[in-house]
């Protein structure tokens, strides 16, 4: 069975850094992965996609790496802003990536 | 853009109710979703569907029920609602084949009380 985990579970940094959050998943037979942001009492708001053939995918300020064969993911967070503070959640698609396995998330403060 | 609605983005009921969470979806997708989101337990899958009238047991079905008499829409049954069951009820969707990025709605606060 598919775990997730993200580490950490809560981070908080200063505006303008640099960060990178991580996510780690135990079979690597996957078919996509998919970073998330929620704000709270919110849904979730899909950030990066990125196939299991890929290496990394980029939006903006964002980008998202895959290393299936070590078994993980990070979200790289160019120059943070206040607005970015919110919980990123990475999921994972199985064989046909129709069903996704999810962290638990970490929340992020971005501090003014 | 890929919208996804849900019916309530707040819901109080009474224990034993029948409860009806709807959600419908606007770009065709085929695949429909059901999660909860329960703090320190994450977001778990309850129901899914593939195909108008198909679906799928997730990892906690017990207790819910779904149906999914039309291609955009995909309603969850909560048969007789427990106070267990208060949670963040969240829906999603995405196209059969190709990336199959899933998109979501905005959630449904339950309170069960």
């Amino acid at each position: 069975k598919q775990e997730v985990t993200q580490i950490p579970a809560a981070l908080s940094v200063p505006e303008g850094e640099n960060l990178v959050l991580n996510c780690s998943f135990t079979d690597s037979a996957i078919y996509n992965l998919q970073w998330f942001r929620q704000d709270p009492g919110k849904g979730l708001t899909s950030l990066l996609l990125i196939q299991s053939s890929q290496r990394e995918q980029t939006s903006g300020r964002l980008n998202a790496s895959l290393d299936k064969s070590s078994g993980r993911s990070t979200l790289y967070i160019a120059a943070s802003q206040p607005g970015d503070s919110a919980t990123y959640l990475c999921a994972v698609g199985g064989d046909s990536g129709s069903r996704l396995t999810f962290g638990e998330g970490t929340q992020l403060t971005v501090n003014p | 853009d890929v919208k996804v609605t849900q019916s309530s983005r707040y819901l109080v009921k009474r224990t034993g109710e029948k409860v009806f969470l709807e959600c419908v979806q606007d770009m065709d997708h085929e695949n429909m979703f059901w999660y909860r989101q329960d703090p320190g337990l994450g977001l778990r899958l309850i129901y899914f569907s593939y195909d108008v009238k198909m679906k799928e047991k997730g990892d906690i079905p017990e207790g819910y029920s779904v149906s999914r008499e039309k291609k955009e829409r995909f309603s969850l049954i909560l048969e007789s609602a427990s106070t267990n069951q208060t949670s963040m009820y969240l829906c999603a969707s995405s196209k059969l084949a190709g990336a199959n990025e899933q998109f979501f709605g905005p959630g449904t606060r339950l309170t069960v009380l």
